[in-house]
């Protein structure tokens, strides 16, 4: 159980190109998604929290007009790279959680995005 | 910025023996998590650690929590080469909402 889809998983484009990224929850209802980005070698940082029919919260420094983020079910939330640029080019992962406190989070397999 | 500290950054042991992974945090807690990711996928949870446990035991695995220390650790023990992989540890903040904050994690390699 607790299985989290994200598409695609890997995705090469022209620079200026938006891009969207998508996150399902398969089997519960996700309360909270959570959206990462990943450097080679790197860990995960928080790009921001998505909660179901409201305004995503972004971390410091997260440009909210350059990732849009929509969650308009319990089951699905998109990340959108708007006008992307090589400096974008990452590996993005996708979580949810099923509410409460004390629990884990579900992660995606995670997309990696190439800006040419 | 990032909460947690890992050591080692990474590891590289023979099949068979142990290994123990650090993890250190700087505020307070309602639990820690350890996260597994092979390389390029997503992560896939291991244990979660509630900030009023000191133990906690899955299959090979065994975590410890000292928040007197700020610490936690993971031992697996008996590795085997199918466990190379990253692990990170994430601690879940009070007053976070469910917000995890990663370690730099530790690259363990086991090699046949």
């Amino acid at each position: 159980g607790a299985v989290v889809s994200q598409h695609p998983s890997w995705v090469i484009c022209k620079s200026g190109t938006s891009v969207k990224i998508e996150c399902r929850s398969l089997d519960f209802q996700a309360t909270t998604m959570f959206w990462y980005r990943q450097f080679p070698k790197q860990s995960l940082m928080l790009m921001a929290t998505s909660n179901e029919g409201s305004k995503a919260t972004y971390e410091q420094g997260v440009e909210k007009d350059k990732f849009l983020i929509n969650h308009a079910s319990l089951t699905l939330s998109t990340l959108t790279v708007t006008s992307a640029h090589p400096e974008d080019s990452s590996f993005y992962i996708c979580s949810a959680i099923q509410g409460g406190s004390n629990q884990p989070q579900h992660f995606g397999d995670g997309t990696r995005l190439s800006i040419l | 910025s990032q909460q947690g500290e890992e050591d080692p950054q990474a590891l590289s042991i023979q099949e068979g023996e142990n290994a123990t992974m650090n993890c250190s945090y700087k505020t307070s807690i309602n639990n820690l998590q350890w996260y597994r990711q092979n390389s390029g996928r997503g992560l896939v949870h291991l244990i979660l650690i509630r900030s009023n446990e000191r133990e906690k035991h899955s299959g090979r695995l065994r975590v410890t929590l000292d928040t007197s220390k700020k610490s936690s650790s993971l031992l697996i023990t008996a590795s085997r080469a199918a466990d190379t992989a990253s692990y990170f540890c994430a601690t879940a903040y009070s007053g976070g909402y469910n917000k995890l904050i990663f370690g730099a994690g530790t690259r363990l390699a086991v090699h046949p």
